[in-house]
Parts: structure tokens; sequence; C-alpha cells
């Protein structure tokens, strides 16, 4: 099945910083989907991005299906975009199910 | 907003218990999906339905059973809990991808941690 790698594992700022975030996969996809992690559990839906960019607000993501990569950019980064970050692809192209990367774990340090 | 909802945030059982987790979705979507994440594993998928009654396995199904007789409704069932299946178990739904064009985004319910003692 499909590959899906994210890097870093982890990333610790000072807020107000800007980070970019990173997810590679290992085949052709038709949908990308980025999530946030909250502190309590609950997956929180950022981007549905299967190609080209998009911006909600201190957030934006890219993804270049050509070369297999998307990055998710946050700016001014606050204390609340602390939690772990997902990237999720079909397991095949043009399959619902996902499968997920290992997560990018962003600690926002005031 | 889509609402994904998860009958329990915490839930405590013992070995051999027989373990119900519901999940309610009121986007009338035809998918839906249980998956569990563990810490080093990530989201694993468990279980996945496309239509009432009807379900199909996902990686990692053994210990685990569906139910799905309501199209907003999707039910994990563990037979008989053992203590390796205390995890965080999260539910997801989206549109069927032959109604939705390409457009199936999945939305996730807010995880049950369910700790077998």
């Amino acid at each position: 099945g499909i590959q899906v790698e994210q890097s870093p594992p982890d990333l610790i700022l000072q807020e107000g910083a800007n980070s970019t975030l990173r997810c590679n996969f290992s085949d052709s996809v038709n949908n990308l989907q980025w999530f946030h992690q909250n502190p309590w559990g609950q997956l929180i839906n950022l981007f549905y991005i299967p190609s080209g960019t998009k911006q909600n607000g201190r957030l934006s993501a890219t993804t270049v299906a050509t070369e297999r990569y998307s990055l998710l950019y946050i700016s001014s980064s606050q204390t609340t975009d602390s939690g772990v970050y997902f990237c999720a692809v079909p397991h095949n192209f043009g399959n619902e199910k996902l499968t997920f990367g290992t997560g990018t774990r962003l600690t926002i340090i005031p | 907003d889509v609402k994904v909802t998860q009958s329990s945030r915490y839930l405590v059982k013992r070995t051999g218990e027989k373990v119900f987790l519901e999940c309610v979705q009121d986007m009338d979507h035809e998918n839906m999906f249980w998956y569990r994440q563990d810490p080093g594993l990530g989201l694993r998928l468990i279980y996945f339905s496309y239509d009432v009654k009807m379900k199909e396995k996902g990686d990692i199904p053994e210990g685990y059973s569906v139910s799905r007789e309501k199209k907003e409704r999707f039910s994990l069932i563990l037979e008989s809990a053992s203590t390796n299946q205390t995890s965080m178990y999260l539910c997801a739904s989206s549109y069927f991808i032959q109604l939705s064009g390409t457009n199936y985004e999945q939305y996730f319910g807010p995880g049950t941690r369910l700790t077998v003692t």
C-alpha cells in the first residue's frame, strides 16, 4: 500500500514564529487531507487539498501531486496551534479508505 | 457543519466484557469508519461501512465486529474485551465516492478513550 511520511516528527517554536510541515507520499493520489489533533484527541479538518494551494487564515497548504508531497504552513504561531498534525491520503488511487502519516508534534512556547 | 458524535469520551471496562462503541453522523454520509490510535502506531483502520448492513474489514479487524442498521449510526463491538484493546477509538464519516464526485473528505468524532483492566 501507499507509504506516507511526515517531517519533522517534532517541532518546538516560540509564539509568533512561522513553520512548515511536510508530507511525502509514495504513489499518485486524488485526495489529501490535513488534520490537527488537539490535546483532547479530536481530529480537526484543516484542508482537503488533492492539488494546488489553499489558505485559511494563518494556515495555508500546498500539494504538488506530480512530485508527491504536500506542505502545511503555519504563520504567526499561537499556543493553541500546539498538537499533532497529520496528513492522510487514500490507501490507493480513488479509494475512500485513508492511510495516515505518523504526524508532526508541534509545541508552541509562550 | 458536519457533526460526528461518539457515545462516550472515556470508558473503563473489565477483561472479558462485551463493549459497544456508538457513532452517529448527521450529514447523510454513506461511508463510516472506525479507527484506533496508539502511540507509535498512528491511526489504523479497523472496519469500514459503505452502506446500511454493508461492511468491509480494515487493516486490524481481529477482535472486533461492527453493526450498521441505520445510515447515520455505526457501532463497534468488542465481543470480549482484552487489555490489548486499550486505546483511543475514532469514528469518521464521508460521502460515497461515486456519488460525491471526487470530494470524499472524512470528518471525525471526538474519540473514545477505552481502558480495559
